[in-house]
């Protein structure tokens, strides 16, 4: 069966500090990774989408790693700020899947001043 | 740009009652969907609409109806709610096929 899980289901830490949230998958044919940032009361927004052939991509100070042989995900964010706080979604498509990913439930993270 | 916007933000209903959340994006998408989102999990697609005129049901499509009234307006309607149908609804666009989707604020519906 398809799935995408998440850990840690939550996360809080200090302001300016650095965390990584990882993602496992076991999502076959793979396509994509993508990872989404979620305000609270707000819609998912995209960070990054990483094809098979990607190990690293950065937005900013979102950096997402993927390996594709161990169906892992990372997304590392550094100097974190308040305004990270929120949810961090790590989605998965597989081919010919008919328009459907296969979405994590999130890790909330909450920085503290 | 106001990239997707949706109608209501929140709803309270009967059960019973019916109701029709109205979604619509202004950068000219191919693609539009929609999902819910409930407590503990991951977004669920409910129904897309791959190009104007077509629609085809997701992963829990049961209950709904979608109707993609031209390329920029998808809606979803709810016949006869049930409780089961409280959730957060989300609606999103893609350019073309499953590609970065931009996602609505959401309407939060409650079903008493």
């Amino acid at each position: 069966k398809n799935q995408v899980e998440q850990s840690p289901q939550s996360l809080i830490i200090l302001e300016g500090k650095n965390c990584t949230l990882q993602c496992n998958y076991t999502v076959s044919p793979f396509s994509n990774l993508r990872w989404y940032k979620q305000d609270t009361g707000r819609g998912p927004v995209s960070l990054t989408i990483m094809t098979f052939s990607e190990n690293t991509k950065s937005n900013r100070r979102y950096t997402a790693t993927l390996d594709a042989d161990t169906k892992q995900s990372s997304l590392h964010i550094t100097a974190s700020q308040l305004s990270d706080s929120a949810s961090y979604i790590c989605v998965v498509s597989a081919k010919d899947s008919n328009y459907q990913l296969i979405w994590g439930a999130g890790t909330k993270l909450i920085i503290k001043p | 740009n106001a990239g997707v916007t949706q109608t209501p933000k929140f709803q309270v209903l009967k059960t019973g009652q019916s109701m029709t959340l109205q979604c619509a994006q202004d950068m000219n998408h191919n693609s539009m969907y929609w999902y819910r989102q409930d407590p503990g999990m991951g977004l669920r697609l409910i129904y897309y609409s791959a190009s104007e005129g077509t629609t085809d049901k997701g992963e829990v499509p049961n209950g709904y109806n979608v109707s993609r009234l031209n390329k920029r307006e998808f809606s979803l309607r709810l016949e006869s709610a049930a409780p089961s149908q409280t959730s957060v609804y989300f609606c999103a666009s893609s350019e073309q096929g499953v590609g970065k989707q931009y996602f609505g604020p959401g309407t939060r519906l409650t079903v008493t």
